[in-house]
């Protein structure tokens, strides 16, 4: 049973394009996070929606719009992808904001 | 400016030895001091977790040790085995600032050698 999943596992594509990455969670959990992992391991905070209101959104390109359907989903889309967008994508929920946070399994995205 | 700053960036071990990683935090706010463990292609999992009311709190072999006044933290592995070979982020969070954000460290790569 996988808590925090992720799709897809891995993204290449070409710089300009545009691409979703979708996070979903089973666990019941209000709140939602995405993180970025760049090459040197460094993990960042992007977003986070608590009961589908973002109640975080850290200073990243407005190219990147988060999408909260329901509680359970937070996916995250990327236009007009640059090479520097590379990196794993992290999604994390916990049951309440300040819990717990509990990972997915990352979406290694690479753009040429 | 990084408010959480953790060392070493690599560390190695013998089987069986103390593994020991440091960080260092400057929001006095934090009140919420987790860390994380991950493995080669997997996302951080929680490890073991401290909040400023306590100066060591010990699961199995894994100790936080916690210094408020110098506004520092550890992680102690005693009989650090080669499964504990992975990436180790020490993070911190402020729940009075609102928003619970978690600050991560750059992590620390740890190799026990048989």
């Amino acid at each position: 049973d996988t808590a925090v999943s992720q799709t897809p596992k891995y993204l290449v594509t070409q710089m300009g394009n545009d691409k979703s990455i979708k996070c979903e969670q089973n666990l019941g959990h209000d709140t939602m996070y995405w993180y970025k992992q760049d090459s040197k391991k460094f993990l960042k905070i992007m977003f986070s929606y608590n009961n589908k209101e973002l109640i975080i959104n850290e200073t990243v390109p407005n190219r990147f719009s988060p999408k909260s359907p329901d509680k359970a989903h937070l996916n995250l889309h990327i236009n007009s992808l640059e090479l520097g967008d590379s990196a794993v994508y992290f999604c994390a929920s916990s049951p309440q904001v300040g819990d717990t946070q509990y990972f997915g399994p990352g979406t290694r995205l690479t753009v040429l | 400016q990084q408010q959480v700053k953790q060392s070493p960036q690599s560390l190695i071990v013998q089987k069986g030895g103390i593994s020991i990683i440091n960080c260092a935090y400057e929001n006095t706010a934090f009140d919420y001091f987790p860390w994380y463990q991950q493995f080669p292609g997997k996302g951080p999992a929680l490890l073991i977790a401290i909040r400023p009311d306590v100066s060591e709190k010990k699961e199995g072999r894994f100790t936080i040790s916690f210094n408020k006044s110098a506004k520092q933290f550890s992680l102690h592995i005693m009989d650090s085995q080669p499964g504990d070979s992975a990436t180790y982020f020490c993070a911190a969070s402020s729940a009075g600032a609102g928003s619970y954000q978690l600050t991560f460290g750059k992590g620390t790569k740890l190799s026990v050698i048989p």
